[in-house]
């Protein structure tokens, strides 16, 4: 099926572990985001890439660093993790500019950091 | 910036009742709004849109409409079922190049039989 593959679906990490969260899409979208999800706090963007090669910073980037591997691929590295990071991440896609069509989510990450 | 205000949950309501969840919004310009559904253990889901002023998004019974007037942007379905029961996400569409999604905080709506 057509859609936002991300890996793995859970994980428990020891503060001070890094680790890289992966995010495929098969629709030839542009763009791509990595967003995190708290309770009572919705979605809140981490990073995003408007295009193959460009990323920029969302909201709340600290602790995280990303890479658009090419168009297809945006992966999100914890490089030394910490209990503020314990959270479910989801990676999303669209056509891009104009996003008249929405975003298609992945169906997440839940991260532990211990 | 931009933001989005939602009522906040828990709502609960007994099967074929009426289901009005608020949707307010700040945006420069003019956003294009979304409303997306997250059932349990899964991602967001587009469930509706509209990208410009009075536009009705509908779909599976719910609608909503992009009020300019009143920066709202109001989810309704007329008589909600227990297969409803989700997280309801209000969102809009920036003026930014990337056209990034700025969400509200997620109304969960459980549906009794």
């Amino acid at each position: 099926n057509a859609g936002v593959t991300q890996t793995p679906k859970f994980q428990v990490l020891k503060t001070g572990q890094s680790m890289t969260l992966q995010c495929a899409q098969d629709m030839n979208h542009n763009s791509m985001y990595w967003y995190r999800q708290d309770p009572g706090m919705g979605l809140r963007l981490i990073y995003y890439s408007a295009s193959e090669g460009t990323t920029d910073k969302g909201e709340v980037p600290n602790g995280y660093n990303v890479s658009r591997l090419n168009k297809r691929e945006f992966s999100l590295r914890l490089e030394s993790a910490a209990p503020s990071q314990t959270s479910v991440y989801f990676c999303a896609s669209s056509e891009g500019r104009g996003n008249l069509h929405g975003y298609t989510f992945g169906s997440g990450t839940r991260l532990t950091v211990v | 910036g931009d933001s989005v205000t939602q009522m906040e949950g828990p709502v609960t309501l007994s099967e074929e009742a009426f289901l009005t969840i608020n949707c307010t919004y700040t945006a420069t310009g003019y956003p294009s709004l979304f409303w997306y559904v997250q059932y349990p253990g899964e991602g967001l889901q587009l469930l509706l849109k509209a990208t410009k002023a009075d536009d009705k998004g509908s779909n599976k019974g719910f609608e909503a409409t992009y009020r300019k007037e009143t920066t709202s942007f109001h989810l309704e379905k007329g008589s909600v079922q227990v297969s409803d029961s989700a997280v309801y996400f209000c969102a809009l569409s920036s003026s930014g190049s990337a056209r990034q999604l700025t969400f509200g905080s997620g109304t969960q709506l459980t549906v009794l039989p």
